[in-house]
Order: structure tokens, then sequence, then C-alpha cells
């Protein structure tokens, strides 16, 4: 079955701490994933992709992800958060048809 | 200059009556979406539509009837409505991107439906 895991559904960071969003997927084929952030009240924005080549991507905001196919896991990270990056992050995989399967969030608080 | 609009944001109304909501994207996207993200921030796909013709239905009741006049709209009518209707509805348009001509999704502010 096709399906996305956000193991963490809440985190708080203090700001200027780094942060790692978790996620793992199961997807049968080559798996395209991406983050996206939700503001409350907002769409969701794009901040990173991944669909081949270096495993590492870069994204906006300061944001990066790491793609291990081994252990299925697409995690986020930034070396220092700031007090607006507190948001929703979801964690997607699809197939490249626009079908995206979302995990379930994870809510970022930052403390001052 | 919004890339994807959704009107309206806000919409409250009570069970059994029809609504629709209604979408335009200004990013000369061929395809275009639904999706339905639930009280529990659950996103899941609804509908998606490539230059009017419709791609992806999921196992949406036929209450829910989406309709592309072209390419650059894609509006959402639910008949009946049920408090189990209650969600915020996520459009989003997409262009290919990559050597595999991925699609990368650019999604709209929201529609939040509250059905009493």
């Amino acid at each position: 079955a096709q399906s996305v895991t956000q193991p963490d559904i809440h985190i708080t960071v203090s700001e200027g701490a780094s942060l790692e969003l978790r996620c793992n997927y199961s997807y049968g084929a080559t798996p395209y994933l991406f983050w996206y952030v939700q503001s409350p009240g907002q769409g969701l924005q794009l901040l990173l992709k991944y669909f081949s080549g270096d495993t590492l991507v870069q994204g906006i905001k300061g944001f990066e992800a790491e793609f291990k196919r081994s252990q299925s896991s697409f995690n986020l990270r930034k070396p220092s958060v700031h007090w607006s990056d507190a948001a929703e992050y979801f964690c997607a995989v699809g197939g490249g048809t626009g079908k995206l399967i979302f995990g379930q969030g994870t809510t970022l608080q930052v403390k001052p | 200059d919004t890339a994807v609009s959704q009107t309206p944001k806000y919409l409250v109304t009570q069970m059994g009556n029809d609504k629709s909501i209604k979408c335009e994207q200004n990013l000369g996207h061929d395809t275009m979406y639904w999706y339905k993200q639930d009280s529990k921030k659950f996103l899941k796909i609804m509908f998606s539509y490539n230059n009017k013709e419709l791609i992806i239905n999921e196992t949406v009741p036929n209450r829910f009837s989406p309709k592309s006049p072209d390419k650059a709209h894609l509006n959402l009518h639910i008949n009946s409505l049920e408090l189990g209707d209650s969600a915020v509805y996520f459009c989003a348009s997409s262009q290919e991107e990559g050597a595999a001509g991925a699609n990368v999704l650019t999604f709209g502010a929201g529609s939040r439906l509250t059905v009493l």
C-alpha cells in the first residue's frame, strides 16, 4: 500500500536551534518526494522536491532534505529555525501524475 | 497577482443545500486538481483535470461534481451537503518538471466549508 508516515505530530524547538522533521514512505514505483508547508489559514507552499540525482536537495527558506532509499525516508532539515518557520509541514509522495499521498503533517512550534 | 485563486474562502451552509467553489489559475498550467483536507489535517486528492478532461476521480460520492469550462478554471459543485463534507477544499494546478515530466503542484489558499 502507498503511504507516508510522519512520526512526529508535534515538535517544539527553540529559535536558532536546528530542526529535523521525519518522513517515511511506502511506494511501489520510483517515488517523487515533496515537502510542503502550510501556515495558518494559508494554502500549501512547496519547500522542495526530489525526483532523481543528488539525494540532498535544497529548498526555499533555508530548508534541505535528504532522500535515503534504503530507509525509505525523506527527512527535512534546517540548521537554524526562525520564529516565522512555525507552521504545519507535510511530506508527500507521488508517481509524477500529480496524485500526491500526504503524511498526516507535523506541527512545528518555535519557542523564543 | 494570485497564481491559484479560490472563492469563496469561507462558506457556511445548512445540510441539504447545494454549493459551489470556484478555482482559477493564471499560471498557464494544463492540469488542475481538487484536494480535501479534513478536520485532522489529512489531505487527499478528489479529482484532477487535464485540459478540461477528467483524469483522476478518486472514490468521491457523486454528490461532488467538478466542472472545467476551460483549462484555467476548475469548479467544484456539491449537492445535498452533509455534515461530513465540512473540510477545507484546496484547488491546485501543475506543470511537468524534470526529465521524467513529474507534475509539481501549486496550491490555492483553500476554501473552508462548514456544514451545519
